[in-house]
């Protein structure tokens, strides 16, 4: 079955350092990408998508491309803010499973000032 | 921009209680989905529902659970006798076939 695998966090980071949180996809057809962001006690939030091969989502400096040789979809953002403290998930979908959300088991991510 | 709600926001009941939380996906939608996050946890998937009908659901969707959309509006999650253990964060998702799936703010239930 269709599966995501997140690199384990939690992720701490200064300001304004680089981002990277990797993310995997197992899947029997092609999926689309997201990432969601959940900010402390709130619920999720699309932060980007991509719908096939070689797609770049981007949203608010943070961005990801699917990369179907290596079944990834890694995040990125050039210098964090503070306010980028959150759990970020990776997760895809496909007509295969009914369109129905898998997530990865989300990385925390602390930026300190 | 139209967005999925969901009542209540919190809820607290007794074990053994039911719980019937409450969703309003986007109107022209027609897939719905439940899923639930324990605090701290990863999101899991429930249940879909399309065409009026359970098309899917995971090995946490036991007896004691149903799913219905009782007038064409509302998508409801029940709970027939609560345990600890269902004490989570419940999402509602909606989706309009092949485009991007939409959550609501979630209702957070927590069993005592």
């Amino acid at each position: 079955g269709n599966s995501v695998t997140q690199m384990e966090g939690p992720v701490t980071l200064s300001e304004e350092a680089f981002l990277t949180i990797n993310c995997t996809y197992t899947a029997t057809g092609y999926p689309s990408l997201f990432w969601y962001v959940q900010y402390p006690g709130e619920g999720l939030q699309l932060l980007l998508k991509a719908t096939k091969a070689d797609d770049k989502g981007s949203n608010k400096g943070f961005e990801a491309t699917y990369r179907k040789e290596t079944t990834s979809f890694h995040l990125e953002k050039g210098s964090v803010q503070v306010s980028d403290s959150a759990v970020y998930f990776c997760a895809l979908s496909d007509i295969t499973g009914g369109f129905k959300t898998i997530f990865g088991a989300g990385t925390r991510l602390f930026v300190k000032a | 921009e139209p967005e999925v709600t969901q009542t209540p926001s919190h809820q607290v009941t007794q074990m053994g209680q039911e719980v019937i939380l409450r969703c309003v996906p986007i109107s022209n939608h027609l897939y719905f989905y439940w899923y639930r996050q324990i605090l701290g946890q990863k999101v899991e998937f429930l249940v879909s529902f399309y065409n009026n009908e359970i098309s899917e659901k995971s090995e946490i969707f036991d007896d004691q659970f149903s799913v219905e959309r009782p007038d064409g509006s509302n998508f409801t999650l029940k709970i027939r006798s609560t345990k600890l253990e269902d004490s989570a964060m419940y999402f509602c998702a909606s989706l309009l076939a092949g485009e991007t799936q939409y959550f609501g703010p979630g209702t957070r239930l927590l069993v005592l």
